[in-house]
């Protein structure tokens, strides 16, 4: 089955600084890659997703890489803000009616 | 956008009561949900999946008699607690496929039990 590898587990940045998150998967058949972002006492919400047949996708501050070769994807915020404090986990699948194997998230910290 | 409301956010319960949770999608039909646990700082493991109209495939090591789940309809799908323990207190957190699982993966807010 897939694998996905998260890193680091913990990032603390100062605000207005970049962050970036990786992971990297097993499954070459995984075509879709989805990131979630989970606020203190909440479900993870869906904050972009990318599809392989792209190499990159940015919606205003964040944006997310795919290396299929390398089989690894990124997440990148510029412009931290305090509320972009939260657990980030990335996610692998194949679609359709695979169910997505998740990372084991990434706690981000951002320093006023 | 697609939205799962899950209730309720908390519930405290004795040890030994039941305990029920409900997960609906609002503004889709949702032929698949699915049931998280979520140990502090730690990532979501798969409980179950729940498809419509059958009975639930549980994950390896998950005992079904404890954790009953029923997806009644298209809209909606329960998690029932059974005899509930203290080492059954955890995050517990739904999500809905609109058919197409790996796509369309919208998660509930979550529910935090406590078993005293």
């Amino acid at each position: 089955g897939e694998n996905v590898e998260q890193h680091p587990s913990t990032l603390s940045v100062q605000e207005g600084d970049s962050a970036v998150i990786k992971c990297t998967y097993s499954d070459s058949a995984s075509n879709y890659f989805p990131w979630y972002k989970q606020e203190l006492g909440k479900g993870p919400q869906l904050i972009i997703d990318i599809r392989s047949n792209v190499g990159e996708k940015k919606d205003q501050r964040i944006a997310v890489t795919l290396n299929k070769t390398a089989k690894h994807f990124s997440l990148h915020i510029t412009e931290t803000q305090p509320e972009d404090s939260a657990v980030y986990f990335c996610a692998a699948s194949r679609g359709g009616s695979y169910i997505p194997t998740f990372g084991r998230g990434t706690s981000l910290i951002v320093h006023p | 956008g697609a939205v799962v409301s899950q209730h309720p956010s908390r519930v405290i319960c004795k040890s030994g009561t039941s305990v029920k949770i409900e997960c609906r999608s609002l503004d889709f039909q949702a032929t698949t949900m699915f049931w998280y646990r979520q140990f502090p700082k730690q990532s979501l493991m798969l409980m179950a999946t729940s498809n419509e109209g059958s009975k639930a495939t549980y994950e390896q090591g998950v005992e079904k008699d404890k954790f009953l789940i029923n997806h009644a309809s298209l809209t909606l799908s329960t998690l029932t607690v059974t005899s509930a323990h203290p080492e059954d207190s955890s995050f517990y957190i739904c999500s809905a496929s609109m058919g197409q699982g790996g796509y369309g993966y919208t998660f509930g807010s979550g529910t935090r039990l406590t078993v005293v």
